[in-house]
């Protein structure tokens, strides 16, 4: 079956644009997530939706960052005004279950702000 | 915040000899997983452990939470090339909520035939 999808697969920004990412779950997965990976580094927590609630949004780095999953499938993390620290692969993940137990990772987007 | 430390950053092995990973947390953890991560692409979810002094095995793999479930480790059995990778360990602390993962840097693996 299809397995986590995101696209752009590369996004290049001029530094202050504004940038949409998309992500389309496994079909019926009930949570989402999305992390932001730097070269060499773990993936690091951004936030995470049950559905189209959006339970922790703890990781968002700034308030330029803004993450929606508005029917409970389909969700966007939108940057605005972006600055070159944001360059990173962004990965989104989704788990079948209320309680997460292993997420499934799409390839992820890699953003590169100049 | 919590932390999450792995070591080693880097280990180079021969096919067939063994491969040990630690990971170390700050914070007493409600479960840790593992996902194994090939160059270029994303991670892949490999095992979750819950309870205190858990061992699980998959294969070549052993994983274990320690008695504090501050710690674990992942001891790979006679490696082949197709191990490579980067394994990360990743946690979720004890009050916080369910999605929250929080990552270690990660171990590269390289196996020389």
């Amino acid at each position: 079956g299809a397995g986590v999808s995101q696209s752009p697969r590369y996004k290049v920004a001029k530094r202050g644009q504004d940038v949409a990412l998309r992500c389309d779950p496994i079909s019926g997965h009930v949570s989402l997530f999305w992390y932001q990976q730097a070269l060499g580094q773990g993936p690091e927590f951004l936030t995470y939706f049950q559905n189209e609630a959006q339970l922790d949004k703890s990781g968002l780095p700034s308030d330029r960052f803004f993450a929606e999953r508005p029917e409970g499938s389909v969700s966007t993390l939108k940057i605005q005004r972006t600055q070159q620290e944001d360059s990173a692969v962004y990965l989104c993940a989704s788990s079948l279950a209320l309680r997460p137990e292993a997420l499934h990772f799409g390839n992820g987007t890699r953003l590169t702000v100049t | 915040g919590q932390q999450v430390m792995q070591i080693p950053q880097y280990q180079h092995v021969q096919e067939g000899e063994d491969f040990t990973t630690y990971c170390n947390s700050s914070t007493t953890l409600s479960n840790i997983q593992w996902y194994k991560q090939r160059p270029g692409g994303h991670p892949v979810f490999l095992i979750q452990l819950v309870k205190s002094g858990e061992v699980k095995k998959q294969k070549r793999l052993t994983f274990q939470f320690g008695e504090a479930k501050k710690n674990s480790s992942l001891h790979i059995t006679a490696t082949q090339t197709t191990d490579v990778g980067t394994y990360f360990c990743a946690g979720r602390a004890s009050g916080t909520s369910y999605g929250k993962l929080t990552f270690g840097q990660g171990t590269i693996l390289t196996v020389h035939p």
